[in-house]
C-alpha cells in the first residue's frame, strides 16, 4: 500500500516563529501537494511539485514556501506562523499520467497561538 | 484557471433514500473529475473519477457520478443511503500541464443521514 507520512499529527506553534511541515511518500511519485482545509472552505492548494526542486503556487501560496530536494520528500514551510495559519494541513502524492488519484496523508493539525 | 464549486454545503437525507450531490467545475478543456469522500476522523479516499469514455462512472460502495459537459457538471449519486455515507463529499478537478497535475477541489458536501 501506498504510504504518505506527515511527521505530525499535532503541532502548537507561536506567532512568529518558523514552522516545518514534513511528508514523505514511498510510490516514487513525481507530483505532491500540500494543502489546508477549513471547514467550510474545502480543501485549498498551498503549493505542488511535479519533480525535484521543482514547486508550483497553488491558490493560496502567501505566507508559505515549499522544498522538494529528494523526490520522496517534500516539506511546508511557514516563514513566520500567524493565528490565520491555524489549519489542518494534508500532504498528497501522485503520478504523472494525469487522472491518477491522490493519496493523503493523515494530517498535521497547527495551532498558531 | 481551474476551478469547482458545490453549491450545497449541507444535505441531510433518510436512511434508504436517494441521493445525488452536485458539483460544477471550469476549466478549458476536459478535465479529470473525481469524487472523494472523508469520514469522520479519517482521510480522503477516492470514490471514482472521470477523463474520457463513458461518461456515466461507476465508483465505490455503489456511488455512481455522470459527467455533463454542456453543464460543466459531474454530480455524485447513489440510489440507496445507508447510515455508514454519512461523511463529507468533495469534488475535485484535475488539469494538466506539461509534465504536471495540478489538483482543485471543492469547499465539500457535508452528508447528514437520518434514520
Amino acid at each position: 500500500d501506498v504510504k504518505v507520512t506527515q511527521s505530525s499529527r499535532y503541532l502548537v506553534k507561536r506567532t512568529g516563529e518558523k514552522v516545518f511541515l514534513e511528508c514523505v511518500q514511498d510510490m516514487d511519485h513525481e507530483n505532491m501537494f500540500w494543502y489546508r482545509q477549513d471547514p467550510g472552505l474545502g480543501l485549498r492548494l498551498i503549493y505542488f511539485s511535479y519533480d525535484v526542486k521543482m514547486k508550483e503556487k497553488g491558490d493560496i501560496p502567501e505566507g508559505y514556501s515549499v522544498s522538494r530536494e529528494k523526490k520522496e520528500r517534500f516539506s511546508l514551510i511557514l516563514e513566520s506562523a500567524s493565528t490565520n495559519q491555524t489549519s489542518m494541513y494534508l500532504c498528497a502524492s501522485g503520478g504523472t499520467v494525469g487522472g491518477e488519484k491522490l493519496f493523503f496523508g493523515s494530517g498535521t493539525q497547527l495551532s498558531v497561538l | 484557471a481551474q476551478s469547482v464549486t458545490q453549491p450545497d454545503i449541507h444535505i441531510t437525507v433518510s436512511e434508504g433514500a436517494s441521493l445525488e450531490l452536485r458539483c460544477n467545475y471550469s476549466y478549458g478543456a476536459t478535465p479529470y473529475l473525481f469524487w472523494y469522500v472523508q469520514s469522520p476522523g479519517q482521510g480522503l479516499q477516492l470514490l471514482l473519477k472521470y477523463f474520457s469514455g463513458d461518461t456515466l462512472v461507476q465508483g465505490i460502495k455503489g456511488f455512481e457520478a455522470e459527467f455533463k459537459r454542456s453543464q460543466s457538471s459531474f454530480n455524485l449519486r447513489k440510489p440507496s443511503v445507508h447510515w455508514s455515507d454519512a461523511a463529507e463529499y468533495f469534488c475535485a478537478v484535475g488539469a494538466r500541464s506539461g509534465g504536471y497535475q495540478k489538483v482543485t477541489f471543492g469547499t465539500g458536501t457535508k452528508l447528514q443521514v437520518i434514520p
